[in-house]
């Protein structure tokens, strides 16, 4: 298994150009996330999906969409890049989530860093 | 502001010493905590998680301690090694029970050959 698989790598958007990154995984996972990580802190939750067709904003949403079409794929669009959205971009999945009654950490993808310029 | 947060924000340990990293929470109704490690340039990676009704949780070479009454969590390391330098975030439960998870902003453990 590939696991969560991310892409592009590395990308460097100029203001206003919209793009979408990528993420897919192969272990069969209900639950995706989408998180950033800006230098010295910690994962900030943008979107995160419980399956197929529903997703629901985290802590950090705006300037930023989701679609979950497929269980595989979670793709995350920026329409009008700004400088605020230069940071270190990680999805994520797990089988369910995480909570009282179950015991399902999250996979993680190893990144897309995007730069705003 | 956070939720989760860390005590230091480096450690700096002499291989083959113990680690000991630590964490505090303010969300008291959190029944659920994981200790990841983030390599530069990777993802996170799962290490160990714990939950509310226990006080201790023992992994390879890693032992997670929960101390409810202070809303305190460490992640210990034995032997420490070279491999084990990464940056360490501790996360907890949202506040609905079964929203995703809250991280800290991490603490960076460097070990000393």
């Amino acid at each position: 298994n590939a696991g969560v698989t991310q892409t592009p790598k590395f990308r460097i958007l100029k203001i206003g150009q919209s793009m979408t990154l990528q993420c897919t995984q192969d272990m069969n996972h209900n639950y995706m996330y989408w998180y950033r990580q800006d230098p010295g802190m910690g994962l900030k939750l943008i979107y995160y999906s419980v399956g197929a067709g529903i997703t629901d904003k985290g802590e950090v949403p705006n300037g930023y969409n989701v679609s979950r079409s497929t269980t595989e794929d979670f793709p995350l669009r920026l329409e009008l890049a700004a400088p605020s959205q230069t940071s270190v971009y990680f999805c994520a999945s797990s089988y369910g989530g995480q909570g009282r009654y179950s015991n399902q950490p999250q996979h993680f993808g190893d990144g897309t860093r995007l730069s705003i310029l | 502001g956070e939720s989760v947060g860390l005590h230091l924000p480096t450690l700096s340990v002499q291989e083959g010493d113990n680690s000991i990293i630590n964490c505090a929470y303010s969300n008291s109704a959190s029944d659920y905590f994981i200790w990841y490690k983030q390599e530069s340039g990777k993802g996170p990676q799962f290490i160990i998680d714990i939950r509310s009704n226990m006080d201790k949780r023992q992994g390879q070479r890693v032992t997670v301690l929960l101390n409810k009454t202070v809303k305190h969590l460490s992640l210990q390391i034995a032997a420490t090694q070279p491999g084990d330098s990464a940056v360490y975030f501790c996360a907890e439960l949202g506040d609905l029970g079964n929203t995703p998870l809250v991280f800290g902003k991490g603490t960076r453990l460097s070990v000393i050959a």
